[in-house]
């Protein structure tokens, strides 16, 4: 079985600076991950994945998130953030090996990004 | 529409009452997935649909709740006798394949029940 954990149920931060938004897992098989938002009044939209090769991946709007095996964690970062970064954040994992045939996702319980002016 | 649309956007039903939430995913998707997310918490996995049959129904928290994909597109996930502790944040998502486990999941904006 998978879970997921994330740190910071809120994280208050001022425009333009750099912000990090922790998450670890724990899985006894190997896991894809990945960050998902949800801006106010709008659905899960998906922000970012690992899945194989380049440990760092990023985001067409800044962010980006290095997975780390050793730590098994998937912390997503962005040097300076906007007020409309605003949103919930949630990390996500689902087993490379398919069991069933069929991904279902688990998540974290989200993480709160408020951006203030 | 381009994306996965859910119906009703809000429902509020009293205790004891059946209701029906509605998921119509993106064309041509094969999987389908329904998840609960309640206050404060992450969504978790209800069930899942390759084409019209219930792949997975696991995490259907018991025989209250049952869902159905008779055509292999639309989806409804029913529940029967309403409980105040169903009220939650029902999604519904769609992917192209459920056979990848690094396939993109398409989120509905959910429905939001009430159970007074």
């Amino acid at each position: 079985a998978q879970s997921v954990t994330q740190l910071d149920s809120q994280v208050p931060v001022f425009e333009e600076a750099p912000v990090e938004l922790r998450c670890n897992y724990s899985s006894s098989v190997s896991v894809y991950l990945f960050w998902y938002v949800q801006y106010p009044n709008q659905g899960l939209q998906l922000l970012l994945k690992y899945l194989s090769g380049s440990t760092l991946v990023e985001s067409i709007n800044g962010f980006e998130a290095e997975f780390n095996k050793s730590q098994t964690s998937f912390h997503l970062r962005k040097p300076s953030v906007h007020i409309s970064d605003t949103a919930e954040y949630f990390c996500a994992v689902t087993p490379t090996r398919l069991s069933g045939g069929y991904n279902k996702l688990i998540f974290g319980a989200g993480t709160r990004l408020a951006v203030h002016p | 529409g381009a994306g996965v649309s859910q119906t009703p956007s809000n429902k509020v039903t009293e205790k004891g009452k059946y209701v029906e939430l509605r998921c119509d995913p993106i064309s041509g998707h094969t999987a389908l997935y329904w998840y609960r997310q309640s206050l404060g918490q992450g969504p978790e996995f209800l069930i899942y649909f390759q084409g019209t049959g219930a792949a997975d129904d696991s995490g259907l928290p018991n025989d209250r709740f049952f869902a159905v994909r008779p055509e292999g597109s639309v989806s409804t996930l029913k529940i029967q006798r309403t409980e105040r502790g169903d009220s939650a944040v029902y999604l519904c998502a769609s992917s192209s394949s459920g056979t990848s486990g690094g396939n993109e999941q398409f989120f509905g904006p959910g429905t939001r029940l009430t159970v007074l």
